[in-house]
């Protein structure tokens, strides 16, 4: 089985500009979600998704937005990129009423 | 309010002797608790993990110890070895009623295993 896929790995953006970055899930798995890694933070939750609809939301402004797609694949936008911003992004998924998540390697995005 | 805190930053040990990470949690909804292990530029992979209704989980030379009376939970390595150096990540979720178990956590303990 396929783990889970993020693309692009590595990102670098503008500050002011947007970028949407990518997660496949494993093959069955219908929840999605993401995370955001920066240095002495730890892995703060931004959202997560469960057949296409968001069922639970961080504590992130509304420049930060997600969906998902009918075959589980999900996007994150991130608007009007700020410095703060650059960090490593994770996406995790899981199977139906599983208590843990499979982590993707990540994108690294630094806003410059 | 950080629900999940791991008070140490990093840990160091020698090789072959056991190293203790330790994770605190204030929320008492929480009944399920994962740590994961990560090196850098790679994402979070799975070790072990403890329902609320166990005090222990034991997985080869990993085991997880969860005192719920003082919300303390904490992972040992017997025997440590280089390849565990890594950072440590406690999580916690709560049983919110349907499938929904957003993972909390902890900010890392970098653990540094000497040859």
């Amino acid at each position: 089985k396929a783990g889970v896929t993020q693309t692009p790995r590595y990102l670098i953006k503008t500050r002011g500009q947007q970028v949407t970055l990518s997660c496949s899930p494993i093959s069955g798995h219908r929840s999605v979600s993401w995370y955001q890694q920066t240095p002495g933070q730890g892995l703060q939750f931004l959202f997560e998704y469960f057949s296409e609809t968001q069922r639970n939301k961080g504590n992130f402004p509304g420049r930060f937005s997600g969906r998902q797609f009918s075959n589980s694949r999900s996007e994150m936008n991130v608007s009007t990129l700020e410095l703060g911003d650059s960090a490593l992004y994770l996406c995790a998924s899981s199977e139906v009423g599983a208590r843990g998540y499979t982590f993707g390697s990540g994108t690294r995005l630094t806003v410059v | 309010d950080q629900q999940v805190k791991q008070n140490s930053p990093s840990l160091s040990v020698q090789e072959g002797r056991i190293s203790i990470l330790n994770c605190d949690y204030t929320n008492s909804m929480f009944d399920y608790f994962l740590w994961y292990k990560k090196y850098p530029a790679e994402g979070p992979t799975f070790l072990i993990s403890i329902s609320s209704i166990k005090d222990k989980n034991e997985d080869g030379r990993f085991t997880v110890f969860l005192n719920k009376s003082a919300k303390h939970l904490s992972l040992h390595i017997v025997p440590s070895q280089p390849g565990d150096s890594a950072v440590y990540f406690c999580a916690a979720s709560a049983n919110s009623g349907g499938s929904n178990y957003k993972l909390t956590f902890g900010k890392g303990t970098l653990l540094t295993v000497n040859p």
